[in-house]
C-alpha cells in the first residue's frame, strides 16, 4: 500500500530565506509526483508536477526534484515571502493505484 | 473551458439531514474522482469514475455515500443521513486518462461541509 509522508509537519521561516520541504513515498513504482499548494479553507493549487522519467521540474522559485529509486521527493523554494505562506502537500500517481495518494501537508509560515 | 466546477462551495446542515454536492468536470475528461479532507490532513481518496463506471470505492465511502456519474458528464455525491464526522471539505478532480498510465488530476476548489 501506498503511503506518502512529509517533513517537517510544520515550518516557519524569516522572509528571504531558502526553504525546503520533503515528500517520501514507500512505492517507487509511479507514474508522477505533484506539490499544490492550498490556502486555508480553500481548495488545491497545483505547483509542479514531475513525470517518473524526469529527475526535476522548475517554475520560478519553486524547484521540485524527485529521486524515484529512494521514494523522495524535494521541494525548494527560494528567496520566502509572506504570500508563500500555505500548506503544501505532495501526492503521488501510479503503481498499483489509479488515483493520487496525498502526503499530510507541511504548513509553511513565512514572518515578515 | 473553465475548470473543474464544483457546486455549492458551502454548505451547512443539521445532523441527519441529506446533502448533495455536484461536479462538473473539464469536459473532455474521461474520468472523475472524489476526495474528503479533514482539518490538518490530506485529502484521501473516495472514489472514481471512468466515464459513468465507477471504478474503485474507498472503505471510508460508507453505505451513507453514494455518488453517481450518469452520461460520463458531471457527477453527484450524496450523503444521507449527515453525521458531525461527515464536516469536511470535499473535492472533486478529473483527468484524461491514457493509455500510457500516466494521468494528470486538476481539482476544483471544493465543497465545504458543516454539520451542526
Amino acid at each position: 500500500k501506498q503511503e506518502v509522508t512529509q517533513i517537517p509537519a510544520a515550518l516557519s521561516v524569516p522572509e528571504g530565506e531558502n526553504l525546503v520541504l520533503n515528500c517520501s513515498f514507500t512505492d517507487s513504482a509511479i507514474y508522477n509526483l505533484q506539490w499544490f499548494r492550498q490556502d486555508p479553507g480553500k481548495g488545491l493549487t497545483s505547483l509542479l508536477l514531475i513525470q517518473s522519467s524526469q529527475r526535476e521540474q522548475t517554475s520560478g522559485r519553486l524547484n521540485a526534484s524527485l529521486d524515484k529509486s529512494s521514494g523522495r521527493s524535494t521541494l525548494y523554494i527560494a528567496a520566502s515571502q509572506p504570500g508563500d505562506s500555505a500548506t503544501y502537500l505532495c501526492a503521488v500517481y501510479g503503481g498499483a493505484t489509479n488515483k493520487l495518494i496525498f502526503g499530510t501537508g507541511t504548513l509553511l509560515a513565512v514572518q515578515p | 473551458d473553465t475548470g473543474v466546477s464544483q457546486d455549492p462551495r458551502h454548505k451547512i446542515t443539521k445532523r441527519g439531514q441529506n446533502v448533495t454536492f455536484r461536479c462538473d468536470p473539464i469536459s473532455e475528461h474521461n474520468r472523475l474522482y472524489w476526495y474528503r479532507q479533514t482539518l490538518g490532513q490530506g485529502p484521501e481518496f473516495l472514489t472514481y469514475f471512468q466515464n459513468e463506471a465507477q471504478l474503485e470505492k474507498s472503505r471510508l465511502l460508507s453505505d451513507r455515500f453514494s455518488a453517481e456519474r450518469p452520461k460520463g458528464s458531471f457527477s453527484t455525491l450524496e450523503i444521507q443521513r449527515t453525521e458531525q464526522g461527515d464536516s469536511a471539505m470535499y473535492l472533486c478532480a478529473s483527468s484524461l486518462a491514457g493509455l500510457s498510465g500516466a494521468n494528470v488530476l486538476t481539482f476544483g476548489a471544493g465543497s465545504r461541509l458543516t454539520v451542526l
